[in-house]
């Protein structure tokens, strides 16, 4: 399967202790989001990379989260100290530059539970 | 700034009836408009998207949807509900010419089918 894989699939954590997701977009794609998902809600943006750049962070992304996309292939998505709120599914989705806005292909996602 | 309201949480219809899912946008700019599904325990994926061409949008599995400017709807629509269908449905709205972040994901409509 060619498609956005992520790793883990499921983390259960302890508050306080350090997680770090993985994203593996589609090869050929450059652009490459992270999304957080919590129970009863849509997707919200977290950060965006262009290749290796960082291009936009949400202000959701506090101090405690990290991302980086070293070679403009794969991306982690690092949270210092979490804390419970932090529980919830982190999605990674990747797009080509010049296809249509919007349509991105989204991995299966990350679910984070912190205790 | 952008925002979308899915009107329904949930919506339950009998295998064979029409689907009706309802979205309604705000945007500054000329939107493009998509809906996404998720099934359980899978990635999002692109069902049918809007970018200012032909208003009445065909998607996959036989759904589609239709722009309307002067309502600022964008509703979701099947003819016949199949047992598959059953899923968490989101509407997105994106503005903007470039491939950044812009996308705003409604909150979600869970389609139930029942036999």
């Amino acid at each position: 399967d060619t498609g956005v894989s992520q790793d883990p699939r499921h983390k259960i954590t302890k508050r306080g202790q350090n997680v770090t997701f993985r994203c593996d977009p589609i090869s050929e794609h450059n652009r490459l989001y992270w999304y957080r998902q919590t129970l009863g809600q849509g997707p919200e943006f977290l950060t965006y990379f262009q290749n290796e750049a960082q291009l936009e962070k949400s202000r959701l992304l506090s101090d405690r989260f990290s991302a980086e996309r070293p070679k403009g292939s794969f991306s982690t998505l690092e949270i210092q100290r979490t804390e419970q709120g932090d529980s919830a599914m982190y999605l990674c989705a990747s797009s080509l530059a010049g296809t249509v806005r919007g349509e991105l292909f989204f991995g299966e996602g990350s679910r984070l539970t912190v205790l | 700034a952008q925002s979308v309201t899915q009107l329904d949480s949930h919506v339950s219809v009998s295998e064979g009836t029409p689907v009706l899912l309802r979205c309604n946008y705000s945007s500054s700019y000329s939107p493009s408009l998509f809906w996404y599904v998720q099934h359980p325990n899978k990635g999002l994926q692109l069902l049918l998207k809007y970018t200012s061409a032909a208003t009445l949008v065909k998607g996959i599995n036989g759904f589609e949807a239709e722009f309307k400017k002067s309502e600022t709807s964008f509703h979701l629509t099947k003819p016949s509900a199949h047992m598959s269908d059953a899923a968490e449905y989101f509407c997105v709205v994106s503005e903007g010419d470039t491939g950044r972040r812009a996308l705003t994901f409604g909150s979600g409509t869970r389609l139930q089918v029942q036999p």
